[in-house]
């Protein structure tokens, strides 16, 4: 398996409200990333996490919040967010922080209505 | 990580070689040159890298002059798929962490 799993590819939320976004690797990669995308725009990171520890924060709002339940899952939790949120949002892998190329995901187009 | 140069668009006629320029001038000397790009809608998508030496794989070649001050990407044959956003990264070699500049948009045209 070479691919990294994003789940739901669409998601249309209010601003009140609680979802969630799934990303899985099944490649052993130890390093996932979150990674923010407003259109016509490259993307932006957001997380970091090695060995499932979260390695790096690039001063993200706290209405997003990460968690790694294994080395296969990244999800990235979503409550009160603003319709400035509304963006791709991109997950990927690496061997590790160190090392190898990243695996994109396809992304989650988010819309905060 | 040092910054990236790269110019916002550029066209190609299909079937001939695309060369995608990058300037990074305040690279060190550990640091690789990196290349992804994005075709519309889709995640990115690792292309090729490079330290030193120039780099060919089944997708593309990797040309980094001798001061490595910048590089090029260099599509051999280009098609209407190849229409993407292109970026060059530049990244340190224990530091997977890895930021985009606004890359190249080509458009490969009939």
């Amino acid at each position: 398996d070479t691919e990294v799993t994003q789940t739901p590819k669409h998601l249309v939320m209010g601003m009140t409200n609680k979802k969630s976004l799934k990303c899985e690797q099944h490649m052993g990669h130890r390093a996932m990333y979150w990674y923010k995308q407003k259109a016509k725009k490259p993307p932006e990171l957001m997380f970091v996490y090695s060995y499932e520890k979260l390695s790096i924060n690039e001063s993200v709002p706290s209405r997003f919040s990460p968690e790694c339940p294994n080395s296969s899952l990244l999800n990235l939790h979503l409550h009160a967010l603003q319709p400035e949120d509304s963006a791709l949002y991109l997950c990927a892998s690496s061997q590790s922080r160190t090392s190898g190329g990243y695996t994109f995901g396809s992304g989650t187009r988010l819309t905060v209505v | 990580d040092a910054k990236t140069t790269q110019p916002p668009s550029m066209d190609c006629a299909e079937g001939r070689a695309a060369n995608l320029p990058c300037n990074h001038s305040t690279i060190s000397g550990n640091e690789y040159v990196y290349w992804y790009r994005q075709i519309h809608s889709q995640g990115p998508q690792y292309i090729i890298h490079g330290l030193k030496n120039n780099e060919t794989n089944e997708m593309a070649s990797l040309i980094i002059t001798e001061d490595r001050k910048s590089s090029t990407l260099i599509l051999p044959h280009a098609t209407l798929r190849d229409t993407a956003v292109y970026y060059c990264i530049v990244r340190v070699a224990n530091n997977n962490d890895m930021r985009f500049g606004a890359g190249t948009r080509l458009t490969v045209k009939p």
